[in-house]
């Protein structure tokens, strides 16, 4: 089973516009990760943030946490074509050694 | 630095039959993980090693099967191939071993027919 979902399963945006997507999880975390992952290709890591931090930003990605309401955001701004990819949250709890990631959103950055 | 690498890149295999998928992790990393993916279940998590102990493992069958060299290489191997083991197969790796608190470098993934 799945402990995150991600929210919207598909996004179509033009190139420049901000895309936005969500992930809620189930049981308390350690930490939250987002990833990109291009035409079934392999993961490539986006950006890590820990259950006390609230935002965090790394270049044109914004991400929250918001871990009462479980939740977290992934903000791409000024998007561009090649920011169109499958994007998966991440989570691990305390010690159990493993990732659990949520279904993914699949962004297409339109031209 | 070498990213992760796994092989081979494809394999096609018929019902009945087993294989062994290989992954070398990014040098220094002792941490290897194993997830499926496919279509319909997503990403799901198979097992982890660190320094050639299995920490957790999925919830898989039995035919699921790994094991992590001292160099840190790792396989997997899947016995008595079903249909529905057609997937892509990721390894990851990281450099801690204290939990999974840190970021996975993932290889480019085997993809597993099975007929």
């Amino acid at each position: 089973s799945q402990q995150g979902e991600e929210d919207p399963q598909a996004l179509s945006i033009q190139e420049g516009e901000n895309a936005t997507m969500n992930c809620s999880y189930k049981t308390s975390i350690n930490n939250l990760q987002w990833y990109r992952q291009n035409s079934g290709r392999g993961l490539v890591h986006l950006i890590l943030i820990r259950s006390n931090e609230r935002e965090k930003h790394s270049g044109r990605l914004r991400v929250t946490l918001d871990t009462s309401k479980k939740s977290s955001s992934l903000l791409i701004t000024a998007s561009r074509a090649a920011d169109t990819a499958s994007y998966f949250c991440a989570t691990d709890a305390s010690n159990d050694y493993k990732l659990s990631f949520g279904a993914g959103t699949t962004v297409t950055v339109r031209a | 630095k070498a990213g992760v690498t796994q092989t081979p890149r494809y394999l096609i295999k018929t019902r009945g039959q087993q294989v062994t998928l290989s992954c070398s992790p990014i040098s220094g990393h002792r941490s290897v993980s194993w997830y499926q993916q496919t279509p319909g279940q997503g990403l799901q998590f198979l097992f982890e090693y660190f320094s050639e102990t299995q920490r957790n493992k999925g919830n898989f069958p039995g035919r699921f099967s790994g094991r992590q060299f001292s160099n840190s290489r790792s396989e997997m191997n899947v016995s008595t191939l079903e249909l529905g083991d057609s997937a892509l197969y990721l390894c990851a790796s990281s450099l801690w071993g204290g939990g999974l608190s840190y970021e996975q470098y993932f290889g480019p993934g085997t993809r597993l027919t099975v007929t």
